[in-house]
């Protein structure tokens, strides 16, 4: 258990809707990172959190959105869904967020958009 | 551009067996490399990580890895390959071009015969 919890773990839903996924990261840690893990794209970097504050962004659609809150809490919006959109979405955390440090990774949410 | 690249996408190797598994990058500076383990329905865990000094990295679970600039390589090796690390592996680069992000080979999944 790697101390960083998701929900929900599973989510169906249609296309065109719009779906908000949690993470909590592991006590103490800041920074919190979201991926998405499908069977053609591979495991890519959508975006990274530092403290409530945007770090880095990888290959985040628009339709995506998300934020940390103050309690550090994030939340990885999802809307007009499409079928494409449909993958294992994971959130990580680590202390700092810099670039060596240890990202823990939670179990994922899998999404299926039918 | 910064990429990675596995080029075994399935690997089988008997039990007790050594286990090498590549990992190809192409990054303009010293990059941070790590390589990550996915069992299945999990999330992934850090085996190992560099980002400076010596070249011969140990992990968790028996793994080491090796930097090698020179062929752009970090390959991760284990002497005895037990079932338990029948899983998928990723390698991984950290780059600091632009705003920092992580980027993922497409990974290796290793199968282990009793």
């Amino acid at each position: 258990d790697s101390g960083v919890t998701q929900t929900p773990k599973h989510l169906i839903t249609a296309t065109g809707q719009r779906v908000t996924l949690r993470c909590s990261p592991r006590s103490g840690d800041l920074s919190v990172y979201w991926y998405q893990q499908s069977l053609d794209q591979g495991l890519q970097f959508l975006i990274q959190y530092y403290n409530g504050e945007e770090r880095a962004k990888g290959n985040i659609l628009e339709r995506f959105s998300a934020q940390q809150f103050p309690d550090l809490h994030s939340e990885l919006n999802l809307s007009s869904l499409e079928l494409g959109d449909s993958a294992l979405y994971f959130c990580a955390s680590s202390v700092a967020g810099g670039p060596v440090d240890t990202q823990y990774f939670g179990p994922g949410t899998r999404l299926t958009v039918l | 551009a910064q990429s990675v690249t596995q080029p075994d996408i399935h690997i089988t190797v008997s039990e007790g067996a050594s286990l090498e598994l590549r990992c190809n990058y192409s990054y303009g500076a010293t990059p941070y490399l790590f390589w990550y383990v996915q069992s299945p329905g999990q999330g992934l865990q850090l085996l190992l990580k560099y980002f400076s000094g010596d070249t011969l990295v140990q992990g968790i679970k028996g793994f080491e890895a090796e930097f090698k600039r020179s062929q752009s390589s970090f390959n991760l090796r284990k002497p005895s390959v037990h079932w338990s690390d029948a899983a998928e592996y990723f390698c991984a680069v950290g780059s600091t071009s632009g705003t920092y992000k992580y980027i993922f080979g497409t990974g290796t999944r290793l199968k282990v015969l009793a």
